[in-house]
């Protein structure tokens, strides 16, 4: 077990519509990153917060957005769905910013299907 | 741009034997990199790590080999049990982190 938990595990939903991706990063960790994985590829890297602030964007869509909360949890919202979204969303922490390097540590993921 | 590249989708290897997997990188920022094994319908889990400053990190089992000049990165698995049977990503960070597509090892009992 990580400590990193994401909820739903599992979402269906149709186009156009809009959803939450919950993340509860590691106890302690101030650093929340999401990543998306589609259909066996790699893992892309979407955005990064660091105790509430955003740090780091990447491949993310403006359809796209996220948000590091004062419990330092986070939320992906992903609107205006299309079928290409389909994909394993993982959230991941790692140990506060200023330490010696330290691994990301991800939660299970929340696979998103949109019919 | 894919800074991160692991250019074997999978490796079939047979219990006991040693698993090699390679990584190579672009970027000479990188600092820090990883291992991580993935499980079906679960997150990837960190495996291994080796700071840019080390060539060579060694965890049980698993080792993790650093050629900087080359921007090279492998694993190594001895002996090879088919519960390593996963899929393996690579990892480098300088600033954010990067990863490669990963290659998938079976390991045959």
């Amino acid at each position: 077990d990580s400590g990193v938990t994401q909820t739903p595990k599992h979402l269906i939903t149709a186009t156009g519509q809009r959803v939450t991706l919950r993340c509860s990063p590691r106890s302690g960790d101030l650093s929340v990153y999401w990543y998306q994985q589609s259909l066996d590829q790699g893992l892309q890297f979407l955005i990064q917060y660091y105790n509430g602030e955003e740090r780091a964007k990447g491949n993310i869509l403006e359809r796209f957005s996220a948000q590091q909360f004062p419990d330092l949890h986070s939320e992906l919202n992903l609107s205006s769905l299309e079928l290409g979204d389909s994909a394993l969303y993982f959230c991941a922490s790692s140990a506060p910013s200023g330490t010696e390097n330290s691994p990301l540590h991800f939660g299970n993921g929340t696979r998103l299907t949109v019919t | 741009d894919q800074q991160v590249k692991q250019n074997s989708p999978s490796l079939s290897v047979q219990e006991g034997r040693i698993s090699i997997l390679n990584c190579d990188y672009t970027n000479s920022m990188f600092d820090y990199f990883l291992w991580y094994k993935k499980y079906p319908a679960e997150g990837p889990t960190f495996l291994i790590s080796i700071s840019s400053i080390k060539d060579k990190n060694e965890d049980g089992r698993f080792t993790v080999f650093l050629n900087k000049s080359a921007k090279h990165l492998s694993l190594h698995i001895v002996p090879s049990q088919p519960g390593d049977s996963a899929v393996y990503f690579c990892a480098a960070s300088f600033n954010k982190f990067y990863f490669g597509s990963g290659t998938k090892l079976n390991v045959k009992p």
